[in-house]
């Protein structure tokens, strides 16, 4: 079946340094992939997704590009500021399906301090 | 365009209290998704509509859970009779059926539930 794995969190780092969660998956067909981020208290929220093998996806200065033979999303940011620290989510959808149903990652905890 | 909307945003009640929560998902979508979330298990998906139409129930932990949709605008997830495992935040999200797995799921805020 269809699973994604992300590095253990917490992830603590300084302001400005540069951040990345690796996300690796497992897929029988040619899923998409996204990363959603949640802060606390909020639901979760699309942060970037790539639809087929080496696309990047971007947004907020986060980036990820879609490595088809590595089998690996990961998430960088060069530059993090303190309200980035959230939990960010790795997720796949297999495109063959016609639910999109989803498979998420445990989730990474960053904590951005000052 | 209004997000996912859930209500109540909290609730606390007594374990044996049936606990109703309800979700409209953004106009126009087609899927429909209650997920819940603990911090043991992560975020877990208990059931999804296409349609109005349950596909998929086989993350409902048990019988005393149930989920109804009546129309594309309105569902709900009922816990009867409520006991303190089933605290935690349960959310709902919805996406587009067009392109299934090109299209994000939108998530709403969340009902944090706490039973006592």
């Amino acid at each position: 079946g269809n699973s994604v794995t992300q590095m253990e969190g917490p992830v603590t780092l300084s302001e400005e340094a540069f951040l990345t969660i690796n996300c690796t998956y497992t897929a029988t067909g040619y899923p998409s992939l996204f990363w959603y981020v949640q802060y606390p208290g909020e639901g979760l929220q699309l942060l970037l997704k790539a639809t087929k093998a080496d696309d990047k996806g971007s947004n907020k200065g986060f980036e990820a590009t879609y490595r088809k033979e590595t089998t690996s999303f990961h998430l960088e940011k060069g530059s993090v500021q303190v309200s980035d620290s959230a939990v960010y989510f790795c997720a796949l959808s297999e495109r063959a399906d016609s639910w999109g149903k989803f498979q998420f990652g445990a989730g990474t905890q960053v904590v951005v301090t000052p | 365009d209004a997000g996912v909307i859930q209500s109540p945003r909290h609730e606390v009640t007594e374990m044996g209290q049936e606990v109703t929560l309800r979700c409209k998902p953004i106009s126009g979508h087609d899927y429909l998704f209650w997920y819940r979330q603990t911090m043991m298990r992560g975020l877990e998906l208990l059931i999804y509509f296409n349609n109005n139409v349950p596909i998929d129930d086989s993350g409902m932990p048990e019988d005393r859970f149930s989920a109804k949709m009546p129309n594309a605008s309105f569902s709900t997830l009922k816990i009867q009779p409520s006991e303190p495992r089933d605290s935690a935040v349960y959310f709902c999200a919805s996406s587009l059926g067009q392109g299934a797995g090109n299209q994000p799921q939108h998530f709403g805020d969340g009902t944090r539930l706490s039973i006592l």
